[in-house]
C-alpha cells in the first residue's frame, strides 16, 4: 500500500512569486490536511479538504490557499511568497477528518525555502 | 484557547536507559491525543492515539499514559537505542476535530 506522496519535495522560490506543491493521500483516504512547520512556530495547521470540500481552516493570511480533486489528490498554492514563508509543509491524509480516532498518515513534506 | 505544553523542550539520554515525556493539555471538550516521532527532515509518524476512555498504551518501546481528569499525557521510552533520537510531538484533538500541537520535546540519545 503506498503512503503519503508529496511532490515536489524541495523548491526554492523568489520573493513575490507564487508555488503550487503537491499531495496525494493514501488509497481511500478522503482527508488531506496541510501543515507548516518551522524551528521557531512548530506544526500549524494550515487547512483539510474532506471530499473535496474544506472542512476547516487554521489562522494563515489569504495568500494560502488549497483544493482537493475528485481523486482525493490535494494541491495548496502559496501566492506572493515572502521569506517568511521558508517551511516544510506538510500533508497528512486519513480515512475520516483529521481529528477523528484514525490514524493520520504524514508525508516526507516539501521544503520550500524563499530567497 | 485550547494549548498543547510539552517537557523538557530537549534531553539527552545514554542508550539503553529510560526516558519519560510529559505533556499537559487544555484542550476542551477532549477527543483524543496522539503522539508522534519525527526524525529530522523527514514526516511525523503515529506512535499512539488514545481517546478519553484509555489510560495506557504501547507500540514497542514506546509506553503512552493518559490521565483525562488532570488533562496530562506522558510517553516513556524503555531500553533506548539510537534510532529514537528524534523530536516527539503531542497532538490534542478537540470534539470538533480541530488539531492542537505541542512544540515537541527533542530526544537526543548517545551510545
Amino acid at each position: 500500500k503506498a503512503g503519503v506522496t508529496q511532490t515536489p519535495r524541495y523548491l526554492i522560490k523568489t520573493r513575490g512569486q507564487q508555488v503550487t506543491l503537491s499531495c496525494s493521500p493514501i488509497s481511500g483516504h478522503r482527508s488531506v490536511s496541510w501543515y507548516q512547520q518551522t524551528p521557531g512556530q512548530g506544526l500549524q495547521f494550515l487547512f483539510e479538504y474532506f471530499s473535496e470540500t474544506q472542512r476547516n481552516k487554521g489562522n494563515f493570511p489569504g495568500r494560502f490557499s488549497g483544493r482537493q480533486f475528485s481523486n482525493s489528490r490535494s494541491e495548496m498554492n502559496v501566492s506572493t511568497l515572502e521569506l517568511g514563508d521558508s517551511a516544510l509543509y506538510l500533508c497528512a491524509s486519513s480515512f475520516s477528518s483529521q481529528g477523528a480516532n484514525t490514524e493520520a498518515f504524514f508525508g516526507q513534506g516539501t521544503r520550500l525555502t524563499v530567497v | 484557547k485550547n494549548q498543547v505544553e510539552q517537557s523538557p523542550q530537549s534531553l539527552i539520554i545514554l542508550e539503553g536507559k529510560n526516558c519519560t515525556l510529559q505533556c499537559n493539555y487544555t484542550v476542551s471538550p477532549f477527543s483524543n491525543l496522539r503522539w508522534y516521532k519525527q526524525d529530522t527532515g523527514r514526516g511525523p509518524v503515529s506512535l499512539t492515539i488514545m481517546t478519553f476512555s484509555e489510560n495506557t498504551k504501547s507500540n514497542g518501546r514506546y509506553t503512552a499514559t493518559l490521565d483525562a481528569d488532570t488533562k496530562q499525557s506522558s510517553l516513556h521510552i524503555t531500553a533506548s537505542q539510537l534510532s529514537d533520537s528524534a523530536s516527539y510531538i503531542c497532538v490534542v484533538s478537540s470534539g470538533d476535530y480541530k488539531l492542537s500541537f505541542g512544540a515537541g520535546t527533542t530526544v537526543t540519545v548517545r551510545a
